[in-house]
């Protein structure tokens, strides 16, 4: 089954304490992102990868790390979580966007809560 | 940066009623689609359509690049249709800018 799988789903932690978002697809595309959710701001980018080794900032990418050394992983680092990380994450996945099928599927969400 | 303004931000439907979702983008965009996201959390693609028209049952939506929007359509909407809607745009640098969203309450 075509899927985009994150790991942890659920996570409560205290600041500072370095953490990892896994995320992996099997879909073998070329473009994976991590997106952030609050209330009332819809989803923001945070990281992009256009491929293997190649990242680049979104819209809000202070906190964050991101690294992409296989093309079906893109995990999430967060360095020294602080309570303003708090958010619903979401990693998505499509073909390299020049493509005239670009379509992004997402994985489930990791709900974070940094106390 | 690009801006794209969803319309309106809220909207209540009785079961059966039809209505139309507005994404207005800033500036040329590569390619636009339009999610679901159920009371779950769960984000679903509804289309990917960067111009013209698609249908799928009783959604269809439709992008004018030209004139920089794109409306999503909901005919006979249902219970299960509640939830919130976005549209994201892809930049020329390839980012991907979502819209606020609209809110969706279908009621029996």
């Amino acid at each position: 089954e075509a899927q985009v799988t994150q790991n942890p789903r659920y996570l409560i932690t205290v600041t500072g304490k370095k953490l990892t978002v896994t995320c992996s697809q099997n879909m073998n595309h070329e473009y994976m992102s991590w997106y952030r959710q609050d209330p009332g701001l819809g989803l923001r980018q945070i990281y992009y990868s256009m491929n293997v080794e190649v990242t680049d900032k979104g819209d809000v990418p202070e906190g964050y790390k991101v690294s992409r050394k296989e093309k079906r992983n893109f995990p999430l680092i967060l360095e020294s979580p602080s309570p303003n990380q708090t958010s619903l994450y979401f990693c998505a996945s499509s073909l390299w966007p020049g493509k005239n099928t670009y379509e992004q599927y997402f994985g489930p969400g990791t709900r974070l809560t940094v106390t | 940066g690009i801006q794209v303004e969803q319309s309106p931000p809220d909207l209540i439907l009785q079961e059966g009623a039809n209505s139309t979702l507005r994404c207005n983008f800033s500036d040329s965009v590569n390619n636009l689609q339009w999610f679901h996201q159920n009371p779950w959390g769960q984000l679903i693609n509804l289309f990917y359509i960067p111009s013209g028209t698609k249908q799928n049952g009783r959604l269809s939506a439709t992008t004018v690049a030209t004139e920089r929007y794109s409306l999503l359509y909901i005919s006979s909407s249902q219970t299960t249709d509640s939830g919130v809607y976005f549209c994201a745009a892809l930049t020329g640098g390839f980012k991907t800018i979502f819209g606020a969203g609209t809110r969706l309450f279908v009621k029996a």
